[in-house]
């Protein structure tokens, strides 16, 4: 069972505060995770990454957070902007027996929404 | 910085007509990638590319689907005989090389079957 799940549909933020958006996943194997920001009528884009060798990743305001033992992660924004107001998907490469393949798992997204 | 660029942006066609998707990958990557997100639900793997043939393929790509890279720059994806529940938004993606776990999408390609 290979899947990743963001079970928070909607997460609305006051502009300046810390932003936590949360990702779960079943296969313990994944060895890498991705997230993607997508703004409405576009294409996901990449936002930052993290190994599972690492626990923390940091890329200036976003901080991805990974805790192996409970298969979760974290994606934290601070401070949150207006216009950080995205989707926001969790991603991880599909696992099989040659290893971790290019193809990737995706979460539902959850929509931020920050306000000024 | 160099993207993934489709086209067309958007395409209405009627239910039974094939449907090429058009794609240019980022120029010095070696895998390609379609993916589609049916309105409401979860962004979804459909097919990889790599020396100019399939490494991976999703159930939802079947017979219907299609891929092909015509010449050095050009990855498309043709739909046969398009359903009503194909409507969806396609996203074209490529990666530099097989250790690179970063994949970069397109804008997508909007797709309405009446």
């Amino acid at each position: 069972d290979q899947q990743v799940k963001q079970n928070s549909p909607s997460l609305s933020v006051q502009e300046g505060r810390i932003s936590i958006l949360n990702c779960d996943y079943t296969n313990s194997m994944f060895d890498y995770f991705l997230w993607y920001k997508k703004y409405p009528a576009e294409g996901p884009t990449f936002l930052i990454s993290i190994s599972s060798i690492k626990d923390k990743n940091e890329d200036g305001r976003f901080t991805v957070f990974l805790n192996k033992s409970a298969k979760h992660l974290s994606l934290h924004i601070v401070p949150s902007q207006p216009g950080d107001s995205a989707v926001y998907f969790c991603a991880a490469p599909f696992m099989n027996y040659g290893g971790s393949q290019g193809n990737l798992i995706f979460g539902k997204g959850t929509k931020l929404s920050v306000k000024p | 910085e160099p993207e993934v660029t489709q086209t067309p942006s958007h395409q209405v066609t009627q239910m039974g007509q094939e449907v090429i998707l058009r794609c240019v990958p980022i120029s010095n990557h070696l895998y390609f990638y379609w993916y589609r997100q049916i309105l409401g639900q979860k962004v979804e793997f459909l097919v990889s590319f790599y020396n100019n043939e399939i490494s991976e393929k999703s159930e939802i790509f079947d017979d219907q689907f299609s891929v092909e890279r015509p010449d050095g720059s050009n990855f498309t994806l043709k739909i046969r005989s398009t359903k009503l529940e194909d409507s969806a938004m396609y996203f074209c993606a490529s990666k530099s090389d097989r250790s690179g776990n970063t994949i970069y999408f397109g804008e997508g390609s909007w797709l309405t079957v009446v």
